[in-house]
């Protein structure tokens, strides 16, 4: 069975740029969350999504960041523009309504310069 | 709302022997899960071991197990004949189970645990 895909593995970008990252949950998993994860810290929710729908958005900066999943499969967490300040790995989570347990992805590393 | 607290940002151990990451949470949920997370230089969360709160029996998972104590809230980990391939962060986490809770992990700081051969 294929685990949570992200991708980029890493992205540069200079601050007040767009970024995108995607993410393909594992098959079957109707749940997928996008966490940020500043550096020697844990990781921290950004978005939960049940299907296609956001069920917890209240940590997501809705100034600069928005999400989309489109079909209730892959996601896509876009910042714009981004700040120095957003510099940290995104994680993509994924988990079944059978299931408690939340899979994840190798995580995207932004560095805003 | 709810917080996980890990202690000991760094811990280190012989190659072989038991280590023990400690991890204190606060809730006033009675039903709930906690996780133990590995996460190498690799960056990929590695789920370890899982424990739901109304079992009283403590987890285990091969070298892995928990000791589990509800009343003081505490969550530990101990990892038996250490190998080279378990240096990483560990994270603990936990998840409510409540009407309220959307399935968000809240985690603790993290402890860097380094293996010496």
């Amino acid at each position: 069975e294929a685990g949570v895909v992200q991708s980029p593995r890493y992205k540069i970008i200079e601050k007040k740029q767009p970024v995108a990252f995607w993410c393909n949950p594992i098959s079957g998993h109707n749940t997928l969350y996008w966490y940020r994860q500043n550096l020697g810290q844990g990781p921290e929710l950004l978005i939960r999504y049940e299907n296609e729908e956001a069920v917890d958005d209240s940590q997501l900066p809705k100034d600069r960041f928005s999400a989309e999943r489109l079909k209730g499969v892959d996601s896509t967490l876009k910042i714009q523009p981004a700040e120095l300040g957003d510099s940290a790995v995104y994680l993509c989570a994924s988990s079944s309504f059978q299931t408690y347990e939340q899979y994840f992805g190798p995580g995207t590393r932004l560095t805003v310069t | 709302a709810q917080t996980v607290t890990q202690s000991q940002p760094e811990m280190s151990v012989q190659e072989a022997e038991t280590v023990t990451l400690s991890c204190t949470y606060d809730t006033s949920e009675s039903d709930y899960y906690l996780f133990w997370y590995k996460q190498p230089p690799s960056r990929q969360m590695i789920l370890v071991i899982r424990q739901e709160a109304y079992k009283q029996q403590n987890a285990t998972e091969n070298r892995f197990s928990v000791n589990f104590q509800k009343a003081a809230k505490s969550f530990s980990l101990k990892i038996s004949d250490s190998q080279l391939g378990d240096a990483a962060m560990y994270f603990c986490a936990y998840q409510g189970k409540g009407s309220g809770n959307t399935g968000k992990l809240i985690f603790g700081q993290g402890t860097t645990l380094q293996v010496k051969p």
